[in-house]
């Protein structure tokens, strides 16, 4: 069955600091992969998503993912992260008609 | 344009009892998922509706049905309630089947406590 898993459940960082967050993927087949964010009171908001071609995805906010299919990764980062980038983030894979989410990792970040 | 709206924002209930919960999709968006996020996990996947149809259903009890309606908004009922049943419960649309190149948006939810 497809998984995904994300290795870290609690991230603290003080603004300016490089974020990179962790996610690996059970499938080894073709994949479409998502990067979800959900601030606090807020709905879950896409962030950025690799369905095919150039493995590196830009998303909003400053947001970037590499796809490496020989490490089934799709970790998350952002050069510089903001009081306001404080979040749960949660990776997905597209399974048979639904999404498939890891545990996700919130993210606090320190003015 | 609206996003998905959900209702009610919050439940309280007593186990045993029976809950629906309400969504309607995004306008044109004819695909409804229904997910269940417990406190400290990800969102996982209970149904999904396409054009009436129950296309996929995750590892939930009988005790969990959806029905999807002829304006596309949808329904999720729950039986005879467990206090595991508390969570989070996401409504999301697309405007089609979740297939190859497809994106889910979601709702805010309804936060679901057992008593």
């Amino acid at each position: 069955a497809q998984s995904v898993s994300q290795h870290n459940h609690h991230v603290i960082l003080s603004e300016a600091a490089s974020l990179e967050l962790g996610c690996n993927y059970s499938y080894g087949g073709t994949v479409n992969l998502f990067w979800y964010v959900q601030y606090p009171g807020q709905h879950l908001q896409l962030l950025l998503k690799y369905f095919s071609g150039d493995p590196l995805v830009k998303g909003i906010k400053g947001f970037e993912a590499e796809f490496i299919k020989s490490k089934f990764s799709f970790n998350l980062r952002k050069p510089s992260v903001q009081w306001s980038d404080t979040a749960e983030y949660f990776c997905a894979v597209r399974g048979y008609n639904k999404l498939i989410f890891g545990a996700g990792t919130r993210l606090a970040v320190h003015p | 344009d609206a996003g998905v709206t959900q209702s009610p924002t919050h439940l309280i209930k007593t186990r045993g009892q029976h809950v629906t919960l309400r969504c309607s999709p995004i306008s044109g968006h004819k695909s409804v998922s229904w997910y269940q996020q417990v406190l400290g996990q990800g969102p996982q996947f209970i149904f999904q509706y396409y054009e009436k149809e129950e296309r996929g259903r995750g590892n939930f009890p009988d005790r969990f049905s959806a029905r999807q309606f002829p304006n596309y908004s949808s329904e999720l009922n729950v039986n005879a309630l467990l206090l595991g049943d508390s969570a989070l419960y996401l409504c999301a649309s697309s405007l089609v089947s979740l297939t190859d190149g497809e994106k889910l948006f979601f709702g805010s939810g309804t936060q679901l406590s057992v008593l």
